[in-house]
């Protein structure tokens, strides 16, 4: 069973080009998370999917970001018009529900190895 | 609103000496913690979660944490550290909502010397 994967594994962009990142969770897993690294800091929420559904997008900025989850293939997190404040690493995470279920692996979440955007 | 802080950007520890990453939490309700691991320019790995039952968890490669309630604390523990310890050690509570995000801690180096 493969892990969860993310590509590109690294990604240059111009100023004011657009970035594509994608994501395709492990196998059965319908929730995926996506994260954001900037240099130095920790991981931060930017937004949750569900199968076709955002669900919780509270993380995300109000501009040039967006997400989708299709109902076949991989999520896809898309930043237009980038900005050197961009620069970072996204990581992706899936999970087979979002509820705990005590006793149970089933809301643990699986890391993709990320994209690392560098904005030039 | 959940939030979880680790004081230290670094730990420093001799090979074959035990080792502490502290974290500490602030939650309302029940306080679903974690673990986890990054290597350089990798994912990052589960290590540990605790959930409900027992105070000290026990994880992968030799780690554990003590849940610690009154102190409102889940600080990583390993006997003996390794020099392949070394690498970005985060602490993460569950947010208090339905949805299952995490919130994560600044995150603490550990560097294990020879």
């Amino acid at each position: 069973n493969a892990g969860v994967m993310q590509n590109p594994r690294h990604l240059v962009r111009r100023r004011g080009q657009e970035a594509r990142l994608r994501c395709s969770p492990m196998k059965g897993h319908s929730h995926v998370y996506w994260y954001r690294q900037l240099p130095e800091e920790g991981l931060k929420f930017m937004v949750y999917l569900q199968k076709e559904n955002i669900i919780d997008e509270s993380g995300m900025p109000k501009e040039r970001f967006s997400a989708e989850f299709p109902k076949e293939g991989p999520s896809i997190l898309r930043i237009q018009q980038v900005v050197r404040g961009d620069s970072a690493a996204y990581f992706c995470a899936s999970s087979l529900v979002a509820g705990i279920v005590p006793g149970t692996d089933y809301n643990e979440q699986f890391f993709g190895p990320g994209t690392r955007l560098t904005v030039l | 609103a959940q939030s979880v802080a680790q004081p230290e950007d670094q730990v420093n520890v001799a090979e074959g000496n035990p080792l502490t990453v502290k974290c500490t939490y602030s939650v309302s309700g029940n306080p679903y913690l974690f673990w986890y691991v990054q290597y350089p320019n990798r994912g990052l790995q589960f290590l540990l979660k605790y959930i409900t039952g027992d105070n000290l968890v026990k994880g992968s490669y030799g780690f554990e944490a003590e849940f610690n309630k009154s102190q409102t604390s889940f600080h990583l523990k390993k006997p003996s550290a390794l020099v392949s310890d070394s690498a970005l050690y985060f602490c993460a509570v569950r947010d208090g909502s339905n949805t299952g995000k995490l919130i994560f801690g600044q995150g603490t180096t550990l560097q294990v010397k020879p």
